[in-house]
């Protein structure tokens, strides 16, 4: 079945560091990958996505690539500020038909950043 | 757009008591899913609707639980009776098309405590 292996937290950074969170999929085809972001007290949002391979998504600088020869999405940010702080989550749909309905998701990394 | 509506945020009760959550997904969209989050599960879905029809709830712990969305505008889940294992955050998430790369736009989320 499908499934998300991500990097264990928790993580704590220094402002201004650089951030990497490793996450590995396991899928049949070609999924779509997420990376969702969830702020204390607060739902998830989505932050970026990347649908098929070597595509890049990228938003509020954190950038993900869609390795398809590594089965990776890992997160990156050059310069992370402490409003950054918060749980990532990746994440993975099959592209159609029932699989494309279920929002498979890593444990989740939980992020500090402090001054 | 006010987004994915939930209600309420907050929920304390007695083990055996009936809980009912509550949510307002956003106009036009035409799927509807539960999660819930729990520290040692993670994310799990636990059902979703297709135009206000139930498509898949093998995810529902078990008969105590039920959902219902009796229109595009409203949907519960109930907990009856309620075990302190129901104890996590209950995520209503909303979402348009079947795509597998379409976003899910997620409420704030219900925190349940069951004594």
């Amino acid at each position: 079945g499908n499934s998300v292996t991500q990097m264990e937290g928790p993580v704590t950074l220094s402002e201004e560091a650089f951030l990497t969170i490793n996450c590995t999929y396991t899928a049949t085809g070609y999924p779509s990958l997420f990376w969702y972001v969830q702020y204390p007290g607060e739902g998830l949002q989505l932050l970026l996505k990347a649908t098929k391979a070597d595509d890049k998504g990228s938003n509020k600088g954190f950038e993900a690539t869609y390795r398809k020869e590594t089965t990776s999405f890992h997160l990156e940010k050059g310069s992370v500020q402490v409003s950054d702080s918060a749980v990532y989550f990746c994440a993975l749909t099959q592209r159609a038909g029932q699989g494309a309905q279920k929002l498979v998701f890593g444990q989740g990394t939980r992020l500090t950043i402090n001054p | 757009d006010a987004g994915v509506i939930q209600s309420p945020r907050h929920e304390v009760t007695e083990m055996g008591q009936e809980v009912t959550l509550r949510c307002k997904p956003i106009s036009g969209h035409d799927y509807l899913f539960w999660y819930r989050q729990t520290m040692m599960r993670g994310l799990e879905l636990l059902i979703y609707f297709n135009n206000n029809v139930p498509i898949d709830d093998s995810g529902m712990p078990e008969d105590r639980f039920s959902a219902k969305m009796p229109n595009a505008s409203f949907s519960t889940l109930k907990i009856q009776p309620s075990e302190p294992r129901d104890s996590a955050v209950y995520f209503c998430a909303s979402r348009q098309g079947a795509a597998g790369a379409n976003v899910l736009t997620f409420g704030a989320g219900s925190r349940l405590t069951v004594l």
